[in-house]
């Protein structure tokens, strides 16, 4: 596979679900994003980590936990969830830290649904 | 505060028509932007960028957009649309603030009748 790779593509689950969001790149990058994209809202950046390490937290509820294992898998755990955290949430990644710069390669994104 | 326009919720052109989809910016030094794509049911794909130089960008799939300080603007074009330029179109800027993101419009999404 290539690029930015995001399962499943498609979630729905229950307030009181726990469930994991996989983000993968193949692209060698050291940088990776979580972005959640609701309708009529600009995209709104969750969290951005660098070689495995967490540098930025844009004031997401802990109801989001991201994780990342290694350079090339990144994972969003969702647990007790509300409604309004439907959305499509996407994965992207970069050759190093985003400084304004550089380009960020996009997955398909996963839409969730909460019921 | 930083910020990023996009006038047009929605546009719809005829396939062949020329296209242009708006961007003005609100940004205090001098910008980094993006134009990407969304085709339904993908991610984002950039089309161009600009950092500084010619001040007209030539992108993929036949997209330019020129960038004008005066008038805080980074307008799409492209001279002949094709159905499959159908998608929704994001104008970002890359902020050098400190964090580590783009500042994203409201996206315009793009209806291209046959």
């Amino acid at each position: 596979e290539t690029g930015v790779t995001q399962t499943p593509r498609h979630l729905v689950m229950g307030m009181t679900n726990k469930k994991s969001l996989k983000c993968e790149q193949h692209l060698g990058h050291n940088a990776m994003y979580w972005y959640k994209q609701s309708a009529k809202k600009p995209l709104e950046l969750m969290f951005v980590y660098s070689l495995e390490e967490r540098v930025e937290n844009n004031s997401v509820p802990s109801r989001f936990s991201p994780e990342c294992p290694n350079s090339s898998h990144l994972f969003l755990h969702l647990h007790t969830l509300q409604p309004e955290d439907s959305a499509l949430y996407l994965c992207a990644s970069s050759q190093d830290l985003f400084q304004g710069l550089e380009t960020q390669y996009f997955g398909p994104g996963t839409r969730l649904l909460v019921l | 505060a930083q910020s990023v326009t996009q006038p047009d919720i929605h546009i719809t052109v005829s396939e062949g028509a020329s296209l242009e989809l708006r961007c003005n910016y609100s940004y205090g030094a001098t910008p980094y932007l993006f134009w990407y794509v969304q085709s339904p049911g993908q991610g984002l794909q950039l089309l161009l960028k600009y950092f500084s130089g010619d001040t007209l960008v030539q992108g993929i799939k036949g997209f330019e957009a020129e960038f004008k300080r005066s008038q805080s603007s980074f307008n799409l074009r492209k001279p002949s649309v094709h159905w499959s330029d159908a998608a929704e179109y994001f104008c970002a800027v890359g902020s050098t603030s400190g964090t580590y993101k783009y500042i994203f419009g409201t996206g315009t999404r793009l209806k291209v009748l046959a």
